[in-house]
Order: structure tokens, then sequence, then C-alpha cells
């Protein structure tokens, strides 16, 4: 079965540099999560999308935006990293039901190091 | 203090032993109650799903939750090796976000 897609699965940055995260959500997905897990925590919600617009905002930095495209897709952008920035980013996908709870089903993750 | 708070462990079990899991909350607006298997340098994967009190059974797995003592555990019986993972509390009420708790890891050995 399709999964979600994460690309890259491997990226090291500078500080002050900028970086983009892209997610390619399940098929007939429409909703697409953004995740940040550092070492040895918990994954901190960043920010949802669905049907191309934010439904809800968690811990995201400033520096940070994102976006989701007419094909579902989403990207993260992410501007002036930060040491602190080096994690794990999970992006999540489900398909949006109304009646009942929406089953996220998450990517490999991207694994982002900033020297 | 977390939102949820779950034991890191790590918890060092037999092969064939039954395993417990716990997590504890504090928000009662949480309905929705998750649990998670993650492999080291994976994504999470949703093991069970259960809405509002109640048992939910899926083969060797069986999560529990108790609203009235915010209180949720997921039993894992006959263990295996391969159920060596972190395993993660998740909970949300009506919105998107999960909360998630730290994550406890489990060791099975052979």
């Amino acid at each position: 079965a399709a999964g979600v897609i994460q690309s890259p699965r491997h990226l090291i940055k500078e500080k002050r540099e900028t970086a983009t995260l892209k997610c390619y959500p399940i098929p007939r997905h429409d909703t697409v999560y953004w995740y940040q897990q550092g070492p040895g925590q918990d994954p901190q919600f960043l920010i949802s999308f669905y049907e191309k617009m934010q439904s809800d905002k968690g811990s995201i930095p400033d520096r940070f935006s994102a976006q989701q495209f007419s094909d579902y897709h989403s990207e993260l952008n992410m501007s002036s990293l930060e040491l602190g920035d080096s994690a794990l980013y999970f992006c999540a996908s489900s398909p949006r039901q109304e009646s009942s709870y929406n089953e996220q089903f998450f990517g490999p993750g991207t694994r982002l190091t900033v020297l | 203090q977390k939102e949820v708070e779950q034991d890191p462990g790590p918890l060092s079990v037999p092969e064939g032993a039954i395993v417990s899991l716990n997590c504890t909350y504090s928000n009662s607006a949480f309905q929705y109650f998750m649990w998670y298997r993650q492999y080291s340098r994976k994504g999470p994967e949703l093991l069970m799903y259960t809405y509002s009190s109640g048992n939910k059974e899926d083969g060797r797995f069986t999560a529990q939750v108790d609203k009235s003592s915010k209180y949720i555990s997921l039993f894992i019986r006959d263990s295996q090796p391969s159920d060596s993972a972190t395993y993660l509390c998740a909970m949300s009420d009506r919105t998107d976000k999960l909360i998630f708790g730290t994550g406890t890891r489990l060791q099975v050995f052979p």
C-alpha cells in the first residue's frame, strides 16, 4: 500500500541557511500534518492543512512557514536555521472524515542536522 | 507539567511475557486515544485507536481507556523480540493535533 513520502530523508545545513522539506500524502488523503521530534523527545505538532488551507497551528516558530498545494503535497520552509532546529521532521496525512477521528499516517521523516 | 505523562522506561521483558504500557493525562477534553509504535529512525506507526472509554482488542494487542481516571493502557500478549521498539501514546480532542507522550522503550529478549 502507498505510504506518505517525505523528501529529502536527510538534510545537512549550516546555521542561518534555509531548508525546504517536502511531503507527499497517501493518495486520496486531503489533510497533511507536520511534527517535529527532537532527540529523545516526543513529536510536537507544528501545523496542519486541509484542502490547501491551514486548519490548525501548534508550536511552529515564525521562521517556519508551510503550505499545501493543489495536488495535496505540502512543503515546510525553514529560514534562519538554528542549531536547535536539528530534529526529525515528520509529515502525516489523513482523509478528512467529519464524523470521526482523522487517523493520521506518518511518513518516514526527514532528519535535519544544522551545523 | 506535560499534558500527557508516560514512563520512558526502558522496559526489558523475556519473550512470551505480557507487557503493560501506560499513560496518564490531564486534559479532560481528550476523546481520541492512540498507541503508536516507533522503530529507531522510523516514523510512528499506528497500532491501536480508541474513542472515549472502553477496551479494544486487535490480535495480541489490547487498548484500555479509563476517562474517569485519565489513564490509558496498552497490553501486549505473548511478546516477541520484533515488538522491541518505542511505544508512544497520543491523544486528541476534536482538533487536528496529536499530543504525544514521551514514549516507552520496550526490549523483548529471546
